[in-house]
């Protein structure tokens, strides 16, 4: 069964990028799936933050867009978030997810999640 | 852009039907996901594509998606049911998630 595996700093400096990085296994992410990002401040709702393909596509939360990049490795089969010039507003648990294709567009497998505060 | 509405918080005695709605323009139109969050924990799905359960989600969970609001219910609602519930959907450009509903079970 495909698991995940965040991985990453959990104190991130004030305008300073945070980087992640999942780690699948039992699932090559080269297959025909997507592969996202969620995130969840504390004792809040779920964000989107983007999800990635391997054959190049690439969608974005508009609201995150402008500082959020996700890149895949096929060849360590891991997929990593940064997301630039970080705010406390950016403190939260971060969580990688595979996701079907839109439009169906289900987040069927989870990690466990990595709390990232950001603070100086 | 496109916003999904819940419900802050449900309550139903044990044993009762709990019904999560889910609103948004014309979702109906769109597929409609669920998912179960416990406290400390990694969101579960539990019902995708409107009303289809994952393997290993009891029957008691069902769902449903028509015109604006898509519904989920708990028949026979147990005490382990106690979560936050989220509905997703996409919009056609990105994934949008509801606010989340604390389902409380007393």
């Amino acid at each position: 069964q495909l698991q995940l595996q965040e991985s990453g700093p959990g104190l991130v400096k004030p305008s300073e990028t945070l980087s992640l990085t999942c780690s699948v296994t039992d699932y090559s992410i080269s297959s025909d799936y997507y592969w996202g990002w969620i995130r969840q401040p504390p004792g809040k709702g779920l964000e989107w933050i983007g999800s990635v393909h391997h054959g190049g596509n690439t969608v974005y939360n508009p609201s995150l867009q402008s500082r959020a990049t996700i890149s895949m490795d096929t060849s360590k089969n891991q997929f990593s978030l940064n997301l630039m010039s970080v705010t406390a507003a950016d403190t939260a648990v971060y969580f990688c997810a595979s996701v079907s294709p839109p439009p169906t567009t289900i987040f069927d497998y989870w990690g466990q999640g990595a709390l990232v505060t950001v603070s100086s | 852009s496109y916003e999904l509405t819940q419900p802050p918080s449900v309550s139903v005695s044990p044993g009762q039907t709990a019904t999560i709605t889910c609103s948004g323009d014309n979702l109906g139109d769109k597929f409609a996901c669920w998912y179960q969050q416990k406290a400390g924990q990694s969101p579960v799905l539990v019902i995708y594509q409107d009303f289809n359960r994952p393997s290993g989600i009891p029957e008691r969970f069902s769902g449903s998606n028509s015109g604006n609001t898509a519904t989920l219910t708990i028949g026979g609602t147990q005490p382990m049911d106690e979560a936050d519930y989220f509905c997703q959907a996409w919009d056609g450009s990105t994934v949008v998630f509801g606010g989340g509903t604390k389902l409380t079970v007393l």
